[in-house]
């Protein structure tokens, strides 16, 4: 069946300390593989997606993501967390572009001054 | 651009009744992605519309359909409603030629 496991419920990092928030994810075809960020009242903003080509992908707000095959694993990064990178960030996989996404559970990033 | 729009922003009903939630896409984008969000949970994909027609669906019961206009705008209407059905309601637009589905701030049903 096709999942998507963030084992992170929740997590607290000092701003400026460096930052990996763990997913990985079951998928029987090549797998699209996305990061999205959802603040307070707000909708899903997409951080940056893997499709294909080069496994260290480079998103918007300095944050980055390496696919690895073998560890079925799409790990997003930030080496300087903001304050204002609080926010719930999901990973998400799909077929492809357009179509259904399948989601993880969310990861919650608090930040402390 | 307005980008994706959805309305209502927040809805109040009891069970047993129904709702239509609308959204529109961002301009120059012809398909129309629905997302139930419970609290503390990830989006769940509830269906797609693309050229007026259902192309997918998720594992939702038949209460939950869906219609799709000639200006690709979107409504999702959920009869019989429970308190189950109480979430954020996303709508994501996008396109054959752009790899992004860009979503809309969602609508909050709490249903009593």
């Amino acid at each position: 069946a096709q999942s998507v496991t963030q084992p992170d419920i929740h997590i607290t990092v000092s701003e400026g300390a460096s930052l990996e928030l763990r997913c990985n994810y079951s998928y029987g075809a090549t797998p699209y593989l996305f990061w999205y960020v959802q603040s307070p009242g707000q909708g899903l903003q997409l951080l940056l997606k893997y499709f294909s080509g080069d496994t260290l992908v480079q998103g918007i707000k300095g944050f980055e993501a390496e696919f690895k095959r073998s560890q079925s694993s799409f790990n997003l990064r930030k080496p300087s967390v903001h304050w204002s990178d609080a926010a719930e960030y999901f990973c998400a996989v799909g077929a492809g572009n357009n179509r259904k996404l399948i989601w993880g559970l969310g990861t919650s990033l608090a930040v402390n001054p | 651009d307005a980008g994706v729009t959805q309305s209502p922003t927040h809805l109040i009903k009891t069970r047993g009744q129904q709702v239509t939630l609308r959204c529109s896409p961002k301009s120059g984008h012809d398909t129309v992605s629905w997302y139930q969000q419970a609290l503390g949970q990830g989006p769940q994909f509830i269906f797609q519309y693309y050229e007026e027609e259902e192309r997918q669906r998720g594992n939702f019961p038949d209460r939950f359909s869906g219609h799709q206009f000639p200006n690709y705008s979107s409504e999702l209407n959920v009869n019989a409603l429970l308190l189950g059905d109480s979430a954020l309601y996303l709508c994501a637009s996008s396109s054959l030629v752009v790899d992004e589905q860009f979503f809309g701030p969602g609508t909050r049903l709490t249903v009593l």
